[in-house]
């Protein structure tokens, strides 16, 4: 099955850019969602893949409303990673990134990873 | 505005059955696909169902044979029915709104189902 490998944590200052890293085998040729979970709550749609067929080099990534533009995404190679501009103590939360497998059709998410804003 | 509401969860002892609903407002469940994510306590989401507008559904290996999806178009409801529970199962189960390609963009607040003697 698919697997998608996240670093634990990722410590980050205030104002300052964060990368999430998301690796999975070709995940360039997928599509990478990312979820944001803040503690007590349920997961929020943060950055979503909309492109309609896969490009080894970059795609487009839109953000559902109420998401702030500080939040991007990329994904190439066997790497997608979550960008987050501008760091505040508001984005402290645990982030999932997420694929559809279509060798199985199944949802595969990573561990995930904490951000922690010192 | 989207919402969804999820309930039925509760302490329920190995092997026992229980069926989660999930009540949609803001749009129509049956123009949408469905899916349930599940987390263990302490853990990382789990994708375990999904529901397709033509019917059709799929479930991870961790609870097929088990676990049923379906909807009541009438009542703009999906449910969950959970059979022959184990421990393992014991977690908070979401429903969401998919978009298809894996792309969750409304969750519900969850409802703890906990597995135990």
């Amino acid at each position: 099955s698919y697997v998608l490998t996240q670093p634990p944590s990722v410590t980050v200052a205030p104002g300052q850019t964060a990368r999430i890293t998301c690796g999975g085998n070709k995940s360039g040729s997928k599509s990478v969602h990312w979820y944001q979970q803040k503690p007590g709550q349920a997961p929020v749609l943060a950055v979503y893949d909309n492109s309609d067929r896969p490009s080894p080099v970059y795609y487009d990534h839109d953000r559902p409303s109420g998401i702030p533009e500080r939040f991007s995404g990329s994904n190439s190679g066997n790497t997608a990673t979550l960008i987050i501009s501008r760091v505040e103590a508001g984005d402290e939360a645990d982030y999932y990134c997420q694929v559809w497998d279509t060798s199985t059709n199944m949802y595969v998410f990573g561990a995930g990873t904490r951000v922690t804003v010192l | 505005e989207v919402q969804l509401v999820e309930s039925g969860g509760g302490l329920i002892q190995p092997g026992g059955s229980l069926r989660l609903s999930c009540a949609a407002s803001g749009f129509i469940v049956s123009n949408n696909y469905m899916s349930w994510v599940r987390q263990a306590p302490g853990k990382g989401l789990e994708w375990v169902s999904i529901l397709y507008t033509g019917g059709r559904t799929d479930y991870a290996e961790s609870v097929k044979g088990r676990f049923t999806i379906s909807r009541d178009n009438s009542k703009n409801t999906v449910y969950f029915q959970m059979n022959s529970l184990r421990g393992e199962d014991t977690a908070v189960y979401y429903c969401a709104r998919d978009l298809g390609g894996g792309v969750l963009d409304c969750w519900g607040q969850g409802a703890l189902v906990t597995v135990s003697s």
